[in-house]
């Protein structure tokens, strides 16, 4: 276990569904991430909050909706997905949004139908 | 543009075999390179973290190298057993980038018995 945990781990959503990814740690890090991890493709960084705020946004479709109600929370708010989003997603943390490992939740798979 | 390139892409080895992965990047101004393991269903873990005056790091079985003139690193992995079946990641972090990582694509490796 890495401290970062992940719900659901898998998903499967109709085009136009809404649904919602859960990411939690319990580190008591103020940094968190979303990654989409596509088949045979390297990790691509979505989002990035530091102290609940987002400090980066790396040109994410607005179909992606990420929330930071807290340090130890983070939400991706996901409606009217297209099947090319189908991919594991990613949540990691890290003490600080500086240069410091990062810690990985486990994912979830996500289908798009 | 910053780039991380991994090879092979896949291997398979049988266990007890020793093997070498590579990582060629041109991420710049450098800051550090680490190595990822993911397993099959789970997120990455930090294997080893290389700062630009490190040369070698070992973490039990793997040892990982960097030199950072000719902007390359490997991850050797001695006597290998069934539990290294993975991808190995690397990852190169730039300095002024707030934490920025460019991901490779992973080499996936496969020991058989």
């Amino acid at each position: 276990e890495t401290g970062v945990t992940q719900t659901p781990r898998h998903l499967v959503m109709g085009m136009t569904n809404k649904k919602s990814l859960k990411c939690e740690q319990h580190l008591g890090h103020n940094a968190m991430y979303w990654y989409k991890q596509s088949a045979k493709k390297p990790l691509e960084l979505m989002f990035v909050y530091s102290l609940e705020e987002r400090v980066e946004n790396n040109s994410v479709p607005s179909r992606f909706s990420p929330e930071c109600p807290n340090s130890s929370h983070l939400f991706l708010h996901l409606h009217t997905l297209q099947p090319e989003d189908s991919a594991l997603y990613l949540c990691a943390s890290s003490p600080l949004a500086g240069d410091s490992i990062q810690y990985f939740g486990a994912g979830t798979r996500l289908s798009v139908l | 543009k910053n780039q991380v390139e991994q090879s092979p892409q896949s291997l398979i080895i049988l266990e007890g075999k020793n093997c070498t992965l590579q990582c060629n990047y041109t991420v710049s101004p450098f800051s550090n390179l680490r190595w990822y393991k993911q397993d099959t269903g789970r997120g990455p873990v930090s294997l080893t973290i290389m700062t630009f005056s490190e040369n070698t790091k070992s973490n039990g079985r793997y040892t990982a190298t960097l030199d950072a003139d000719t902007k390359q690193s490997s991850l050797h992995i001695t006597a290998s057993q069934l539990s290294d079946s993975a991808s190995y990641i690397c990852v190169v972090s730039a300095q002024n980038a707030g934490n920025m990582l460019t991901f490779g694509g992973g080499t996936r490796l496969m020991v058989k018995p």
